[in-house]
This record gives structure tokens, C-alpha cells and sequence, in this order.
């Protein structure tokens, strides 16, 4: 069985300071993993995978994640906060078959001026 | 490119009621999956279709149950509400490509509330 643990339900940033968002899965095959974002009132929308190509992911909105499988570890940065990233954020683990997925329970991240 | 769509936006029943909830794929995905995300907690995984077939089933009762139709919409019947059934219920496609890369693109979702 696949899991992901998020650590920290709630993450509060500077305007302009790192966002550092853990994820830690568990996975008895190699893993694919994803970031999601949830705005107030909308669906949620891919913000990277992983998908073995690369340890290092490039997302959108200037986010990326790094794939640590030393540490079971696809933790999502940002190098610095803008007042839109404020949203939930939702780490997840595909099941190596048609991409279904198991989601963490989430990080809302709350930006301040 | 239309993205997927749900309907209704917001629901409310009453214990007891059944609901519909009702998909339309992104164009060119023939695959979607059913999401229940109750507040403050991530989604959980309901079932997925596959060209018309159920294709996974999460750990949901029976009265769950869904259909996919040949357009590739989709919908979600739940009989018998109870009030932890008062979630966001999320619709997902997919190309259908069999592999665990399958990007999931999510509708806005839609509000039940069971009373």
C-alpha cells in the first residue's frame, strides 16, 4: 500500500520568503508522486510530478520538488512567497496504475505582508 | 480546450435522499475518477472508469455507485445520504494511459451538504 504524510497542516510565510512544504511517502514500488494546489472554492490543479525522470521537478508558479528516495522525502519549495500562493497545498502518491491517487491531508499555507 | 465540469455547484439533502452528481471529461480523456474530499482533509479516491467499466474501487460502501457514459461523462449516484456523506466531491480525468504518470486534471467540484 502507498501513503504520503504531510508535515504541518498549516504553514505561515513572509511576502517574500522560502515556502517549504514536506512530504514524506511510503511506497513498496518505486513511487509517482505529485503536487496539487486547492484555491478557496475550486478544484485542485497540478502543480509538478515526479515521474523517475529527474530528481529535481519544476513546477509551476516558480515552485519545484526534489525527490529523495535516501529519505523518502518530494518536499515542494519556492524561493519566495507572493501573496496569490496562499492556498492549500496537497502532496499525493499514484498506485503505478491508471494514476489514481492518495493525497496527504494537506498544508494551508497563509502569506502575510 | 474545454476543462472538466461538474453540476451542480452546491447540493443539499436530507438523510436518507439519493444525489447525482454529474462529470464531463476534458476533451480527448476517456478516463475519470471520483474524489470525496470532506472538510479539512485531502480527497479520497471513490472509484475511477475506464470506458464505460469500472476500473478501481476505493474503501466506499455499495451505495456509492457510478456510470460512464460513451462521450466519456460521468456520474456519481449515492443512495441512502447520511450526514458524513456532506463533502466536496471531486471529478477527475485522464487520458487513460494505463501508467501511474496519468495526470488527474480536477473540476471545480460540487458541495453536498446532507441534512
Amino acid at each position: 500500500a502507498q501513503s504520503v504524510t504531510q508535515l504541518g497542516s498549516h504553514v505561515s510565510v513572509s511576502e517574500g520568503a522560502l515556502v517549504l512544504l514536506r512530504c514524506n511517502y511510503s511506497s513498496s514500488v518505486p513511487p509517482y508522486l505529485f503536487w496539487y494546489v486547492q484555491y478557496p472554492n475550486q478544484g485542485l490543479q497540478l502543480l509538478l510530478k515526479y515521474t523517475s525522470a529527474a530528481t529535481l521537478v519544476k513546477g509551476i508558479n516558480g515552485f519545484e520538488a526534489e525527490f529523495k528516495k535516501s529519505e523518502t522525502s518530494f518536499h515542494l519549495t519556492k524561493p519566495s512567497a507572493h501573496m496569490r500562493d496562499a492556498a492549500e497545498y496537497f502532496c499525493a502518491v499514484s498506485d503505478n496504475s491508471w494514476g489514481k491517487l492518495q493525497f496527504g491531508a494537506g498544508t494551508q499555507v497563509v502569506v502575510t505582508p | 480546450e474545454t476543462g472538466v465540469t461538474q453540476s451542480p455547484t452546491h447540493l443539499i439533502k436530507t438523510r436518507g435522499q439519493q444525489v447525482t452528481l454529474r462529470c464531463s471529461s476534458q476533451s480527448g480523456h476517456n478516463t475519470v475518477s471520483w474524489y470525496q474530499q470532506a472538510l479539512g482533509q485531502g480527497p479520497q479516491f471513490i472509484f475511477q472508469y475506464y470506458r464505460e467499466e469500472e476500473n478501481g474501487r476505493g474503501n466506499f460502501p455499495p451505495r456509492f455507485s457510478g456510470l460512464q457514459f460513451p462521450n466519456y461523462s460521468s456520474e456519481l449516484n449515492v443512495n441512502a445520504l447520511e450526514l458524513d456523506d456532506s463533502a466536496l466531491y471531486l471529478c477527475a480525468s485522464s487520458k487513460g494511459t494505463g501508467g501511474g504518470t496519468d495526470t488527474q486534471y480536477f473540476g471545480p467540484g460540487t458541495r453536498l451538504t446532507v441534512l
